[in-house]
């Protein structure tokens, strides 16, 4: 079964330095994988996604991350935190079997960003 | 575009009582999810339309949720009785081959 495991509950960086959220995945197959952020009260937003073209995939917002298959990981990262990064992300695999597109999400890492 | 549109967007309800949740998906997207997020967690999938036929609802406790989806558009999902652990941000989402995925607002359930 396809299934992504996010290494930390909690991150907290200073405004202005680098952001590094990490995800790491299990999956029998080529995955989709994507981050997605949910800030308070509002609903889920795709940052970006990765579907087996560049490893290294550009989103929203300054945010990349980078596919390696030789470590199963798709970290999310950011040169410099603004104080709008404060929300929840959410590492996604996507579950293709069936065909249909099925996300499996990780638990979740709290961004926490302070002056 | 508008957006996967749900109602309501709060409900509190006391254990054994029931309730129902709407979702309205974008206009053309044939295949409809409903996903559970409990406090701490991420979303999980309940269950998942392709039209009007059911694909995926392996993960729903299917003893006191149930969910359609009439015409192959709008969906509901209900739950009864509800118990103290149904307590939970219940999201629609609906996406095309094209587009790829979109969430609605949600619908935040507190069962006391």
């Amino acid at each position: 079964a396809q299934s992504v495991t996010q290494l930390d509950s909690h991150v907290s960086v200073s405004e202005g330095t680098p952001v590094l959220l990490r995800c790491n995945y299990s999956s029998s197959y080529s995955p989709s994988l994507f981050w997605y952020v949910q800030h308070p009260n509002k609903g889920l937003q795709l940052l970006l996604k990765y579907t087996s073209a560049a490893t290294l995939v550009k989103g929203i917002n300054g945010f990349e991350a980078e596919f390696k298959k030789s470590e199963t990981s798709f970290h999310l990262t950011k040169p410099s935190a603004h104080m709008s990064d404060a929300a929840e992300y959410f590492c996604v695999v996507s579950d293709r079997r069936t065909g249909f597109q099925k996300l499996v999400f990780g638990t979740g890492t709290r961004l926490l960003v302070s002056p | 575009e508008a957006g996967v549109a749900q109602s309501p967007r709060y409900k509190i309800i006391e254990k054994r009582q029931s309730v129902a949740f709407w979702c309205n998906p974008i206009s053309g997207h044939a295949t409809l999810y409903w996903y559970q997020q409990i406090l701490g967690q991420g979303p999980k999938l309940l269950i998942q339309f392709q039209n009007n036929g059911v694909v995926d609802d392996s993960q729903l406790p299917k003893d006191r949720f149930s969910a359609e989806r009439l015409k192959g558009v709008d969906s509901t999902l209900k739950i009864q009785p509800a118990k103290l652990e149904d307590s939970a941000v219940y999201l629609c989402a609906s996406s095309s081959s094209r587009l790829g995925y979109t969430f609605g607002s949600g619908t935040r359930l507190t069962v006391v």
